[in-house]
């Protein structure tokens, strides 16, 4: 089954311990992205990957760092996390990074608590 | 820079009642429009899409949405509610050479009434 999967699902954890948020797609999609979802701001985009290798800031970087070291996965790493983390985490991808209207897959969605 | 607007962050319509939820971007370039739903404690996933040619486009579940260059406007309507189809509803909007980033609305909450 095509799909996106993100681990964990449901994250509690404290102020400045590092965390890894898992996203792997099996679609063979060249593009892949990271939001975060906040009641009221609808959906923003945290970083993105057009390939491997190969990443960028969206528009709400700060405090987050990606990796792309294989086609299938984009970790969302938080190095520091702090209360203003706390948000729904969406990983999605796309077939293709030339185009930008075909249909992006989202993941289940992560739940990040930083307390 | 890019846009979205969705009017009303919550619509209730009763069972078999129209669904109308309000989408207006903002784009200096010519877009491509998305709505996608997200049903709870579910990713989204893509009802519909406007990309290029008719500007009426037909998705999933009986959903239909409007393009409308003149009123910068891409509603999103159902003739008929279903009690499945409580769900939060997305605007997005996304454009040639925006690297595929999709810049949403705030979400529509879509509630079904007996």
């Amino acid at each position: 089954e095509a799909q996106v999967t993100q681990n964990p699902r449901y994250l509690i954890t404290v102020t400045g311990k590092k965390l890894t948020v898992t996203c792997s797609q099996n679609m063979n999609h060249e593009y892949m992205s990271w939001y975060r979802q906040d009641p009221g701001l609808g959906l923003r985009q945290i970083y993105y990957s057009m390939n491997v290798e190969v990443t960028d800031k969206g528009d709400v970087p700060e405090g987050y760092k990606v990796s792309r070291k294989e086609k299938r996965n984009f970790p969302l790493i938080l190095e520091s996390p702090s209360p203003n983390q706390t948000s729904l985490y969406f990983c999605a991808s796309t077939v293709s990074s030339d185009t930008s209207y075909n249909e992006q897959f989202f993941g289940p969605g992560t739940r990040l608590t930083v307390l | 820079a890019q846009s979205v607007t969705q009017l009303g962050s919550h619509v209730s319509v009763s069972e078999g009642a129209l669904v109308l939820l309000r989408c207006n971007y903002s784009s200096s370039v010519p877009p491509y429009l998305f709505w996608y739903v997200q049903y709870p404690n579910q990713g989204l996933q893509l009802l519909l899409k406007y990309t290029t040619g008719a500007t009426l486009v037909k998705g999933i579940n009986g959903f239909e949405a409007e393009f409308k260059k003149s009123e910068t406007s891409f509603h999103l309507t159902k003739p008929s509610a279903h009690m499945s189809d409580a769900a939060e509803y997305f605007c997005a909007v996304s454009f040639t050479g925006g690297g595929n980033k999709l810049t949403f609305g705030t979400g529509t909450q879509l509630k079904v009434e007996l």
